[in-house]
């Protein structure tokens, strides 16, 4: 799987757009662009996912740069309640159609009232 | 809808003692996995299954066994408890196709 980089932490306003980078320079066409959230002491949320065009959901919005290396993960409103762990996995859908998640270190966000 | 629900939240196990930890899910998905997380860390995959009656090893499987006799419930047993295996697990299911995880909320278990 593609290496990611993310930074270790950041801080956000409340009510403003959170903008999270994620760097994934090694990634390959068939590799998928996910994006977890842990707040504290419970188990990761699925935010979203893309493999090439930008995607939004209720939760957030995902912009893939053309050439696919980075991408980034906005929360448009932020809120004390987003305040947790964010990681940005890259992984590839195998022929067997399962795969497994690896979580690194992730991005530690902090919004503040 | 449930989700994913793992029993027991907490637990303490002295050292030798054997435990399972199951995990059930409502939403019919055909692959579930078993984390653990320590302090400080990500989490790391112990088992999963592609499907009932199939389990396969993840990256840090020793110590640990699992069963998925029946398509919702995937189980962690631990035969015999080392202070090695204190952590938060944490279990996680999908559907076929490409879809996110949904985890449940968390094992903690001690083992002193």
């Amino acid at each position: 799987d593609a290496k990611t980089t993310q930074p270790t932490s950041m801080d956000c306003a409340e009510g403003r757009a959170a903008n999270l980078p994620c760097n994934h320079s090694t990634i390959s066409g068939n590799e998928y662009v996910y994006w977890y959230r842990q707040i504290h002491s419970q188990g990761p949320q699925y935010i979203i996912h893309g493999l090439k065009n930008n995607e939004t959901n209720e939760m957030a919005s995902l912009i893939i740069t053309e050439d696919r290396k980075s991408s980034t993960l906005i929360l448009p409103h932020a809120t004390l309640r987003d305040t947790a762990v964010y990681y940005c996995i890259v992984r590839e859908h195998l022929i067997s159609n399962d795969y497994k998640l690896s979580f690194g270190a992730g991005t530690t966000v902090t919004v503040r009232a | 809808n449930a989700g994913v629900t793992q029993t027991p939240k907490f637990r303490v196990l002295k050292t030798g003692q054997s435990m399972t930890l199951l995990c059930a899910q409502d939403m019919n998905h055909e692959y579930m996995y078993w984390y653990r997380q320590d302090p400080g860390m990500g989490l790391r995959l112990i088992h999963y299954s592609v499907g009932e009656g199939t389990t396969a090893k993840g990256e840090v499987p020793d110590g640990y066994n699992v069963s998925r006799l029946k398509k919702q419930n995937f189980l962690l047993g631990l035969e015999s408890a080392a202070p090695s295996q204190t952590s938060v697990y944490f279990c996680a299911s999908r559907p076929t196709g490409i879809y996110g995880y949904t985890f449940g909320s968390g094992t903690r278990l001690t083992v002193v």
